[in-house]
């Protein structure tokens, strides 16, 4: 069974940082596109970035020069280091396999929240 | 960049009724690189459909999407109660890589 587990969300105030975690299991994260999605509280859904298989990535203007995705193999856990954080970042992160190019297996969310 | 235009934003109906949400976008998209997706309250997004109308995994047949081009839609044929949910298409290509629409809210009347 695919899961995808979150962690590392909470209270930072701008201009911090945080590290968001996804621990995988049921599947290997190295042989497949991995991606974060946000939703800022009350709002749609949000792509922020994709690390594909070959470990290539991609991050959406928003976030891009502040966030990097990355992956641990041997740990099978997804990250995402988020620097010069601001308050429009707000919003719950979920962590996603990407089947083909649609995103297949949501984990539950963890929420981050910038404020002073 | 690809911007999705979801109609309506809510959509009030009872259940049995059939629910018809559209997705438009400000370019054409290939039907392979179009998804749809479910958001129950307080729950993660499911994929619905792919490919713009095949079913994901364990989806009901009573849920439908079609369309090409710029114009899809979503088609719930008979209402139950825990389709009430808030529905997002997707798309990918271009830049951003990944884009979503703003939501339909499925409410019930």
């Amino acid at each position: 069974e695919v899961q995808l587990v979150e962690s590392g969300g909470g209270l930072v105030q701008p201009g911090g940082s945080l590290r968001l975690s996804c621990a995988a299991s049921g599947f290997t994260i190295s042989s497949n596109y991995m991606s974060w999605v946000r939703q800022a509280p009350g709002k749609g859904l949000e792509w922020v970035s994709v690390i594909f298989s070959g470990g290539t990535t991609s991050y959406a203007d928003s976030v891009k020069g502040r966030f990097t995705i990355s992956r641990d193999n041997s740990k099978n856990t997804l990250y995402l280091q988020m620097n010069s954080l601001r308050a429009e970042d707000t919003a719950v992160y979920y962590c996603t396999r990407v089947a083909h190019v649609w995103f297949g297996d949501w984990g539950q969310g963890t929420l981050v929240t910038v404020s002073s | 960049e690809i911007v999705l235009t979801q109609s309506p934003g809510t959509l009030c109906l009872s259940p049995g009724e059939r629910a018809t949400l559209s997705c438009r976008a400000s370019q054409s998209v290939s039907s392979s690189y179009l998804a749809w997706y479910q958001q129950r309250p307080g729950q993660a997004p499911r994929l619905l459909i792919y490919g713009a109308s095949s079913r994901a995994t364990g989806i009901p047949d009573r849920f439908s999407g079609s369309g090409s081009g710029t114009d899809f839609t979503l088609t719930i044929s008979r209402l139950e109660p825990e389709d009430f949910a808030v529905y997002y298409c997707q798309q990918y290509g271009g830049s951003p890589r990944y884009s979503f629409g703003q939501g339909t809210k499925l409410e019930i009347k």
